[in-house]
């Protein structure tokens, strides 16, 4: 099947630092990258949309200062988070569509990143 | 709305035994079915699918699910159930459109008991 990296897996960051999660699909083109978060003993929950070449959507709630979203390739999508505070610390988890499967929606879900700010 | 729900937070099984986890969406559209398994700390791995055909889906590790459209239900089931399965299981339901995203569960917590 098809696999989806996410770098780092886990990174420790001070508050009001910057931190860059890569997101890479390793052996397909990934037209769409999602971005979720998922906070301990919760679901996952949409983020934003990016697809390769234009401009993320973001879902309501999310503020798109802070969570900068830059798709520049069909195999690497990032997302950095800006000024980092504690209320940041969380699981992010991407996501990649593969546009050569067709019409199915089926997303490949990387491994996840922990995020913690102190 | 679109909305996924798993009406069972938690649930404990006795090792061998058989486990149902529940799953009931709300979609507009003709929806795509997925099941997710969690182990603490780690990504999502893709149990099973369901885009059309066969009602009944089969999975990997043993597990099955049977979508039913005129319940909305999309329930995971597994015959015995090994201590290594306890994780968190998520529902979650798609549309075949580009650039659309998975609505999301909030998930059942399994526990194995010996």
């Amino acid at each position: 099947g098809a696999v989806v990296s996410q770098h780092p897996s886990r990174v420790i960051c001070k508050s009001g630092t910057s931190v860059k999660i890569e997101c890479r699909s390793l052996d397909f083109q990934a037209t769409t990258m999602f971005w979720y978060r998922q906070f301990p003993k919760q679901s996952l929950m949409l983020m934003a949309t990016s697809n390769e070449g234009s401009k993320a959507t973001y879902e309501q709630g999310v503020e798109k200062d802070k969570f900068l979203i830059n798709h520049a390739s069909l195999t690497l999508s990032t997302l950095t988070v800006t000024s980092a505070h504690p209320e940041d610390s969380s699981f992010y988890i991407c996501s990649a569509r593969d546009g050569g499967m067709g019409s199915y929606n089926e997303q490949f879900f990387g491994p996840g990143t922990r995020l913690t700010v102190l | 709305a679109q909305s996924v729900t798993q009406p069972d937070i938690h649930i404990t099984v006795s090792e061998g035994a058989s486990l149902e986890l529940r799953c009931n969406y709300s979609y507009g559209a003709t929806p795509y079915l997925f099941w997710y398994v969690q182990s603490p700390g780690q990504g999502l791995q893709l149990l099973l699918k369901y885009f059309s055909g066969d009602t009944l889906v089969q999975g990997i590790k043993g597990f099955e699910a049977e979508f039913k459209r005129s319940q909305s239900s999309f329930n995971l089931r597994k015959p015995s159930v090994h201590w290594s399965d306890a994780a968190e299981y998520f529902c979650a339901v798609g549309a075949n459109q580009a650039g659309t995203a998975l609505i999301f569960g909030k998930g059942t917590t399994l526990s194995v008991s010996s």
